[in-house]
């Protein structure tokens, strides 16, 4: 079937280094894709929809790109900040008619940051 | 930006009795979404609504849940009777249009059955 694979863990960096989580998805169809944050206590936050096939997408700070071919996308930020701690989820939708965007969430990777 | 609101942050609630979830979306959005997510662990879709009608739904969203929205009020979430497993922190999401579009969650709604 359908799934989103995230591949970090737990992780813990410490300020003003650089940060790199990866996704990988298994579909037959064209997926759209995202990453979503989650703080503390809240609900998951668009951080961003991932733009085109080999396109580069930033939000925050944050950097986003998307291999079509190797069906992997990525998220990073090359400077990280203790007020980034959170768990950060890649997901997708797929196009389906009618029945509104279910979006598949990957497992998450949490973010911790000391200073 | 756009924000969902879910009614109450927490419920604890005995097994076996009935809870209402509810959930206040984004005022100009169609789709409706809730989503579980236990302790730790992963988002896992439950169900989709749109036009008075479940589109889709998952395993997980057992004969014991229903979610309805009548005239346009709170989308809720009932869960009748609860078990121990339900204990989980419920997400309400809801987005403006079908595939590809963006869903905006709630903060959520912390349930213990106990």
């Amino acid at each position: 079937g359908d799934s989103v694979t995230q591949t970090e863990g737990p992780v813990t960096l410490s300020e003003g280094t650089s940060l790199t989580v990866n996704c990988s998805y298994e579909t037959k169809q064209y997926p759209t894709l995202f990453w979503y944050v989650q703080y503390p206590g809240e609900g998951p936050q668009l951080l961003f929809k991932v733009p085109k096939a080999n396109e580069k997408g930033s939000s925050r700070g944050f950097e986003a790109t998307y291999n079509k071919e190797a069906t992997s996308f990525h998220l990073q930020k090359a400077s990280v900040q203790e007020s980034d701690s959170a768990v950060y989820y890649c997901a997708l939708t797929l196009p389906q008619q009618g029945t509104g965007s279910k979006l598949s969430f990957g497992k998450g990777a949490k973010l911790t940051v000391s200073p | 930006g756009p924000k969902v609101l879910q009614i109450p942050s927490h419920q604890i609630i005995d097994m076996g009795q009935m809870v209402t979830l509810n959930c206040d979306p984004v005022s100009n959005h169609l789709y409706f979404y809730w989503y579980k997510q236990i302790l730790g662990q992963q988002m896992e879709f439950l169900v989709n609504f749109y036009n008075g009608k479940v589109m889709e739904k998952s395993k997980l969203f057992k004969d014991q849940f229903s979610v309805e929205r009548p005239d346009g009020s709170y989308f809720t979430l009932k869960i009748q009777p609860t078990a121990l497993e339900d204990s989980a922190v419920y997400f309400c999401a809801s987005s403006l249009l079908t595939s590809g579009n963006t869903l905006y969650f709630g903060e959520g709604s912390r349930l213990i059955v106990v």
